[in-house]
């Protein structure tokens, strides 16, 4: 199947800090979608990209979608504790099937 | 909200046992998921459905099936427990047609299930 690779795998950062996760795909995508899991829960959608080159905010959160589409990445500025969890990419060529990355643990140190 | 429910939250089974996981979601979506997740894997496809009586194979459908008798409900099946079928399996649904979304995933809560 379709790879969607994502690094990194762990982060660890002062509370503050900023914190960026990359999720790139072997394959041109149509769009990509991010989910964030809190510990002992399940993945939550946050957003989707469509467009090539596309930035969205959400807060504290930046989302873009590389201009080839082939890539994506999550820019938390300021970490706060509640930033804690796991942060997956989820991306597809064809609409019907998302391909999730690996995800990217982050952790919080007040 | 749209609601997806998976039956079991924790359930152990012996090896060679036929186990059902069921997860049914309330929001009448089209498109049904199976995932399982591993530590250091993510989240791996098993099987989805995108209509009633339909299925399509993930990337690691071996070792399971799945039926979808009616639109709320997505069952995973375990022919045959193995123990390296340990693991969390989530549920997911999503809105669209013929499999298509433009939307996210709505996941259930997990099932973690271990095979002694």
């Amino acid at each position: 199947g379709q790879q969607v690779m994502q690094i990194p795998q762990y982060q660890h950062v002062q509370e503050g800090e900023d914190f960026t996760t990359y999720c790139n795909s072997s394959t041109t995508l149509s769009n990509i979608q991010w989910y964030k899991q809190r510990p002992g829960g399940h993945p939550v959608f946050l957003i989707q990209l469509v467009k090539s080159g596309e930035v969205k905010k959400q807060k504290r959160l930046t989302f873009q979608f590389g201009e080839a589409k082939k890539n994506s990445s999550l820019h938390i500025t300021a970490t706060q504790t509640t930033d804690v969890g796991t942060y997956f990419c989820a991306g597809t060529n064809t609409g019907n099937q998302f391909y999730f990355g690996t995800g990217t643990s982050l952790t919080v140190i007040p | 909200d749209v609601k997806v429910t998976q039956s079991s939250r924790y359930l152990v089974k012996r090896t060679g046992e036929k186990v059902f996981l069921e997860c049914v979601q309330d929001m009448d979506h089209e498109n049904m998921f199976w995932y399982r997740q591993d530590p250091g894997l993510g989240l791996r496809l098993i099987y989805f459905s995108y209509d009633v009586k339909m299925k399509e194979k993930g990337d690691i459908p071996e070792g399971y099936s799945v039926s979808r008798e009616k639109k709320e409900r997505f069952s995973l099946i375990l022919e045959s427990a193995s123990t390296n079928q340990t693991s969390m399996y989530l549920c997911a649904s999503s809105i669209g047609q013929g499999g298509f979304s433009n939307y996210g995933y709505t996941f259930g809560s997990g099932t973690r299930l271990t095979v002694v």
